[in-house]
């Protein structure tokens, strides 16, 4: 199993509600990203978890929250965002090592609108 | 600094004429690099990728790639385009070192295919 799930595939949300993101893979993987991307963009890197600990957050506004329950789930948890918070968010995994093994396999991604 | 440049926002051509996508790098040691492919409104797709060796590397869907170090270039090449081709392309840069996370994608390169 070579993939990366993503739910939900689109979602809507208020400036006041939360919600959460969900990614999943089977690959074995134990690092896991998290990445925003705005339209006709390239992905940013939010959060990177290696071995289930957060390794690397850019400098993500607190109302992101990631979580790395176990080797195979991680998930991003939202809080009061903001419209310019609408964006595609996604979820890639790699091995955690160097060399030929640290391509990263991408999910679908969600698209996320906040009114 | 490290960064990648894709000088060609869009590219147009005509199904079935070759496709050369330019791509080049600026990185403190040999870099891994890769060329990814984005539908509209999907995730990222890996084509292919140079780790070492021969510089000249097959990918998937008929995509290659020549990696040239004196040059600092990495060019995606097709010799013969299909409608289904038209998305957007990201080359991008990797760190060859363990736990060396950070991809540098380049802005991407939208390509138009012409009946």
């Amino acid at each position: 199993d070579t993939e990366v799930t993503q739910t939900p595939k689109h979602l809507v949300m208020g400036m006041t509600n939360k919600k959460s993101l969900k990614c999943e893979q089977h690959m074995g993987h134990r690092a896991m990203y998290w990445y925003k991307q705005k339209a006709k963009k390239p992905p940013e890197l939010m959060f990177v978890y290696s071995y289930e600990k957060l390794s690397i957050n850019e400098s993500v506004p607190s109302r992101f929250s990631p979580e790395c329950p176990n080797s195979s789930l991680l998930n991003l948890h939202l809080h009061a965002l903001q419209p310019e918070d609408s964006a595609l968010y996604l979820c890639a995994s790699s091995h955690p090592t160097g060399g030929s093994h640290n391509e990263q396999f991408f999910g679908p991604g969600t698209r996320l609108t906040v009114l | 600094a490290q960064s990648v440049t894709q000088p060609d926002i869009h590219i147009t051509v005509s199904e079935g004429a070759s496709l050369e996508l330019r791509c080049n790098y600026s990185y403190g040691a040999t870099p891994y690099l890769f060329w990814y492919v984005q539908s509209p409104g999907q995730g990222l797709q890996l084509l292919l990728k140079y780790f070492s060796g021969d510089t000249l590397v097959q990918g998937i869907k008929g995509f290659e790639a020549e990696f040239k170090r004196s040059q600092s270039s990495f060019n995606l090449r097709k010799p013969s385009v299909h409608w289904s081709d038209a998305a957007e392309y990201f080359c991008a840069v990797g760190p060859r070192h363990t736990g060396g996370f950070k991809t540098i994608f380049g802005a991407g390169t939208r390509l138009f295919v012409k009946a």
